[in-house]
């Protein structure tokens, strides 16, 4: 069974330009949710996407958005990119809801994002 | 707010020796615990939910343990591979699949 997928492994941009991330979840999971990771702030939630809606989303800016399609697949987007948003960005992926295996998070490797 | 507090921040051990990592935590209501193992430059690896106080689960030489207010994970006879940064998070019972993290603790075992 295939883990999480996520596309690209390496970007490097350069302020004011604009990214987006993409994430393939586990067959079968409905749920993905997206996560930062920085040396100083460790794992910060991001936002979750869950049949194609967004229901919970985290502390940060406008300029991060996320959505999913039909196949539970997610795109995550920052905008006007400051050196700040250097980071891991870390998707993960489960059921979603339910039973109580259903909220077993599995994450895939992350999209290692460089801001010059 | 939810929030997770891990200790130690490192944990350095020999070969053998058995230890525990701790985490420590609030949260409105708890659904589950997680512990997660992560490699330098790797996404976390899931090893372990527990949803209730009293519950333990295992896996090799780990154990993780919970109580009301806080979580344990027991490594029995490290090997050098167990080096890794550990993982503690919270999941609400409101809060859909949003997990609160802690800062880790990374361990370090020596041959």
């Amino acid at each position: 069974k295939a883990g999480v997928t996520q596309t690209p492994r390496y970007l490097i941009k350069t302020r004011g330009q604009q990214v987006t991330l993409s994430c393939s979840p586990i067959s079968g999971h409905r749920s993905v949710s997206w996560y930062q990771q920085t040396p100083g702030q460790g794992l910060q939630f991001l936002f979750e996407y869950f049949s194609e809606t967004q229901r919970n989303k985290g502390n940060f800016p406008g300029r991060f958005s996320g959505r999913q399609f039909s196949n539970s697949r997610s795109e995550m987007n920052v905008s006007t990119l400051e050196l700040g948003d250097s980071a891991l960005y870390l998707c993960a992926s489960s059921w979603g809801g339910g039973q109580r295996h259903y909220n077993e998070q599995f994450f895939g490797p992350g999209t290692r994002l460089t801001v010059l | 707010e939810d929030q997770v507090t891990q200790s130690p921040e490192a944990l350095r051990l020999q070969e053998g020796e058995s230890s525990s990592l701790n985490c420590s935590y609030t949260v409105s209501g708890l659904r589950g615990l997680f512990w997660y193992r992560q490699d330098p430059g790797k996404g976390p690896e899931f090893l372990f939910t527990l949803y209730s106080a009293g519950e333990e689960k295992e896996k090799e030489r780990l154990k993780a343990t919970l109580t009301k207010k806080e979580s344990f994970l027991h490594i029995t006879a490290p090997k050098p591979e167990d080096s890794a940064t550990y993982l503690c998070a919270v999941q609400a019972d409101t809060g859909f699949q949003k997990l609160v993290f802690g800062t880790g603790t990374r361990l370090l075992v020596s041959p």
